[in-house]
């Protein structure tokens, strides 16, 4: 089973500041690798893919790094509404036994 | 537009069941892989189970032990998501999910429904 560990657990920026959020897991997943954002009272929303693929409507600000073990989000200039959870997710080993997710980080102000 | 829409959450007493659905839209939904993915209170999204876009092969958790059994109706547009022996433990906010396929897996969840909350407790 692969675990997927986050650093830090919280992480406190200034808006217009950059954040830079880890995951690593416990063996490879190649770039097989996403990263979520989670609001309070919503469900998580899709930012990356492939390790540095944006999804879908996500803006630039936000990209990802990373491949085999070590993987980095990193929103470059952070908006108000970035302030949430983020969790990473691996792809590479399916079905995963128990939990693909990481256990997020949450970025405050 | 892409919509999940779940609904059967509620409250049940520990021993119990529950039938959890979701309701798809504005994709074709017999193309896709699906999932459920739940949230305790205060925790990270857990996956549950998922199930092939035929429905022929579905998986899960190792923890949930065959209490749990995922289907879908695909003349429907609905996911299903089956709940036995229910414990305190299962208390959680249940998700749908989308499964979008990159490199030949369709693991990554591109889109989510809103959850409903299923709590377990006499």
């Amino acid at each position: 089973e692969i675990v997927m560990t986050q650093s830090p657990a919280t992480l406190s920026v200034s808006p217009g500041e950059r954040a830079t959020l880890s995951c690593r897991a416990s063996q490879s997943v190649s770039s097989n690798l996403a990263w979520y954002q989670q609001k309070s009272g919503q469900a998580p929303r899709l930012l990356i893919y492939g390790a540095s693929t944006r999804a879908t409507g996500i803006p630039a600000r936000f990209s990802g790094s990373g491949s085999g073990i070590e993987f980095t989000l990193t929103i470059s200039s952070l908006q108000s509404e970035d302030f949430a959870v983020y969790y990473c997710q691996q792809y590479n080993n399916w079905p995963p036994g128990e939990n693909t997710f990481g256990q997020g980080t949450k970025l405050e102000i | 537009e892409v919509q999940l829409v779940e609904s059967g959450g509620g409250l049940v007493q520990p021993g119990g069941s529950l039938r959890l659905s979701c309701a798809a839209s504005g994709f074709t939904f017999s193309s896709y892989w699906m999932y459920w993915v739940r949230q305790a209170p205060g925790k990270g999204p857990v996956w549950v189970s998922r199930i092939y876009n035929d429905g022929s092969i579905a998986n899960y958790a190792d923890s949930l032990k065959g209490r749990f059994t995922i289907s879908r109706d695909n003349a429907k547009n609905t996911l299903y998501l089956q709940m036995n022996s229910l414990r305190a433990e299962d208390t959680a906010v249940y998700y749908c999910a989308r499964g979008y396929c990159t490199n030949g897996i369709c693991s990554v969840f591109d889109y989510w429904g809103q959850g409903t909350l299923v709590t377990v407790s006499s």
